[in-house]
């Protein structure tokens, strides 16, 4: 069974940095590209950055883009999100979610997130 | 970015109802669409991939139509654990980007 879970939100305050970890069993994660997705309080869904199964792509949103940076270890079965400079905006649940099976020539097939953990609660507060 | 717009944004509804949940995005994109089920204080379930593939496990009274910029998800006959909030997803462009939601409520 596919387990995913989160760890490291908690109560920051603004400009301050994080870092959430996401680990992973259950299935070959190192064949699989990553997601992190949020959910602000009472909001809908926020896809935020995603990495390729051996680190060689990264994509962001542009409203996170330059203060985020996601990575993996794979011999760790583990995701990353460093969270930089955060703002009131960026609280939110955030989840890790899987991706894709990718090769050595890349990432292919449909790009919807199949398997989610619960979530980890990051709140940016003065 | 390709905007999603889903309707309506609340639908109420009895169990045993046919409920129709539409999806449409600013641009075109192919089939590539999900949907998800969320209940409060959980994460998301995929239901539908490629617009139309239902995820394993998924009841069948769930169905997905469409393509281009025209989306459905039907519910053939409304269960309880059915009441929850319900998001598009388009992954043919990035950013990948969701609908704003759409909450199915007791009637």
């Amino acid at each position: 069974e596919v387990h995913l879970v989160e760890s490291g939100g908690g109560l920051v305050q603004p400009g301050e940095s994080l870092r959430l970890s996401c680990e992973a069993s259950g299935f070959s994660f190192s064949n699989y590209e990553m997601n992190w997705v949020r959910q602000a309080p009472g909001k809908g869904l926020e896809w935020v950055a995603n990495i390729s199964a051996i680190e060689t792509v990264t994509n962001y949103a542009p409203s996170v883009r330059g203060r985020v940076i996601i990575s993996r270890d794979n011999a760790k079965n583990s995701l990353y999100l460093q969270l930089i400079s955060l703002r009131v905006e960026d609280t939110a649940i955030y989840f890790c979610a899987s991706g894709r099976l990718c090769t050595n020539v890349g990432c292919s097939g449909a790009a919807y997130f199949r398997h989610w953990g619960q979530g980890t609660l990051v709140s940016v507060s003065s | 970015d390709i905007q999603m717009t889903q309707s309506p944004s609340t639908l109420s509804a009895s169990v045993g109802d046919k409920v129709t949940i539409t999806c449409r995005a600013s641009q075109t994109i192919r089939s590539n669409l999900a949907w998800y089920h969320q209940k409060p204080g959980k994460a998301p379930k995929v239901v539908i991939f490629e617009a139309s593939i239902s995820e394993g496990g998924v009841p069948s009274r769930f169905s997905g139509s469409g393509s281009g910029t025209e989306f459905t998800l039907t519910i053939a006959s409304l269960q309880p654990d059915d009441f929850a909030s319900y998001y598009c997803q388009q992954y043919n462009v990035y950013p990948w980007t969701f609908g704003q939601g759409t909450k199915v409520e007791v009637k």
